[in-house]
């Protein structure tokens, strides 16, 4: 069965530090999203991408976070400087239309 | 207020009872509902998918849409040890919009079932 690849799975990092997590959706899904859920939360949409553009990118902090789905496959999603309150779970999901998600398995970070 | 609320429990159950677990909802453009089991340190994996009101089956586990109330109900019957997880619930307006496809997620339902 086809799932979402999201590696790496766990990253430690120093505040004001880079990050970079990456997501490989299930084969043909055209739409990705891009959720961060904090501990004892649901999650929250920070970017939408329907094939390589951006959908909706509202909730998405654009000061130090940025995402990016060039070839409207495989997508990055980008901290810069992190700061404590970004430790979460970073989940990507694709889909085949827009009212099923299928999600991976999430990158937890942790920042010191 | 947020748009969906849901009870974080914990809830624990003794193997074979049945379990409800609910969310409400303020926004009456939603028209998708779904259900999502989450085990510790994995991502969330869709369980039922319903559209506007009524019921819906699969195996033990059956959805509940009451849109006149903003209520949705996920039952579980007969629950095993392998059903503790977090539920979370999560809706999604109607087809057209700029925002369809958005997924607004509860806070999630620990449920613990004990043997």
């Amino acid at each position: 069965e086809a799932e979402v690849a999201q590696s790496p799975r766990y990253k430690i990092t120093e505040k004001s530090q880079a990050v970079a997590f990456w997501c490989d959706p299930i084969s043909g899904h055209a739409t990705l999203y891009w959720y961060r859920q904090i501990l004892g939360q649901g999650p929250e949409l920070l970017v939408q991408f329907q094939d390589e553009s951006v959908v909706d990118d509202s909730q998405l902090p654009k000061d130090r976070f940025s995402a990016e789905r060039l070839k409207g496959v495989d997508s990055t999603l980008k901290i810069q400087p992190a700061e404590l309150g970004d430790s979460a779970m970073y989940l990507c999901a694709s889909s085949p239309s827009t009212d099923t998600q299928y999600f991976g398995p999430g990158t937890r970070l942790t920042v010191l | 207020q947020k748009e969906v609320e849901q009870d974080p429990g914990p809830l624990s159950v003794p193997e074979g009872a049945i379990v409800s677990l609910n969310c409400t909802y303020s926004n009456s453009a939603f028209q998708y509902f779904m259900w999502y089991r989450q085990y510790s340190r994995k991502g969330p994996e869709l369980l039922m998918y319903t559209y506007s009101s009524g019921n819906k089956e699969d195996g033990r586990f059956t959805a509940q849409v009451d849109k006149s109330s903003k209520y949705i109900s996920l039952f579980i019957r007969d629950s095993q040890p392998s059903d503790s997880a977090t539920y979370l619930c999560a809706m999604s307006p109607n087809a057209g919009g700029t925002s369809y496809g958005k997924l607004t997620f509860g806070q999630g339902t620990i449920l613990t079932v004990h043997p």
